[in-house]
């Protein structure tokens, strides 16, 4: 059974910093992995999403990096900013199935 | 384009009512799923529905039932309510084609006294 892993629960930086979150998961046959935010009360929204041929994508300050034989993901947040601050969630589609398997997340807090 | 809406937004039940929850999408997606997300056990998928007419259990489906009423709809049933099922409840839709990225909407919030 997959199962997704995302440490630490909880960030807090200041302002202009420079963060990587990070997401384990325990079977490498996957199809992609994809990286949300969520903000309080609200839905996810989606970041950025890597397909298991891919090692990286990346979105304006965003990068998502993939080692699926390792069975690691990494988020990189580059000169952070407060409305950055919310909660990142990744979730990894098997290949075969339909269903994401979510990591809990990382409450992100970004100080003025 | 509203993407993925949801009602009722806020809901408040007590143990044994039961209700559905709505949600629709407008994006043609062929794929359609139903979560809910509980504190410190992250978000769990109820059911979903690969296309018009097929539903599948997820990992939590027991005290739930689904309809994909159409492409655009799926519906989500608590029969008999139970503080168990206090929650809130997300829709999401995906085209898995090109690129199946899951688009959410913005939840229900469901309490069971």
């Amino acid at each position: 059974k997959q199962e997704v892993t995302q440490i630490p629960a909880a960030l807090s930086v200041p302002e202009g910093e420079n963060l990587v979150l990070n997401c384990s998961f325990t079977d490498s046959a996957i199809y992609n992995l994809q990286w949300f935010r969520q903000d309080p009360g609200k839905g996810l929204t989606s970041l950025l999403l890597i397909q298991s041929s891919q090692r990286e994508q990346t979105s304006g300050r965003l990068n998502a990096s993939l080692d699926k034989s390792s069975g690691r993901s990494t988020l990189y947040i580059a000169a952070s900013q407060p409305g950055d601050s919310a909660t990142y969630l990744c979730a990894v589609r098997q290949g075969g199935s339909e269903k994401l398997v979510f990591g809990k997340g990382t409450k992100l807090t970004v100080n003025p | 384009n509203a993407g993925v809406t949801q009602t009722p937004k806020f809901q408040v039940l007590k143990t044994g009512q039961s209700m559905t929850l709505q949600c629709a999408q407008d994006m043609n997606h062929n794929s359609m799923y139903w979560y809910r997300q509980d504190p410190g056990m992250g978000l769990r998928l109820i059911y979903y529905s690969a296309s018009e007419g097929t539903t599948d259990k997820g990992e939590v489906p027991n005290g739930y039932n689904v309809s994909r009423l159409n492409k655009r709809e799926f519906s989500l049933r608590l029969e008999s309510a139970a503080p168990s099922q206090t929650s809130v409840y997300f829709c999401a839709s995906s085209s898995l084609a090109p690129v199946d990225t899951q688009y959410f909407g913005p939840g229900t919030r469901l309490t069971v006294l």
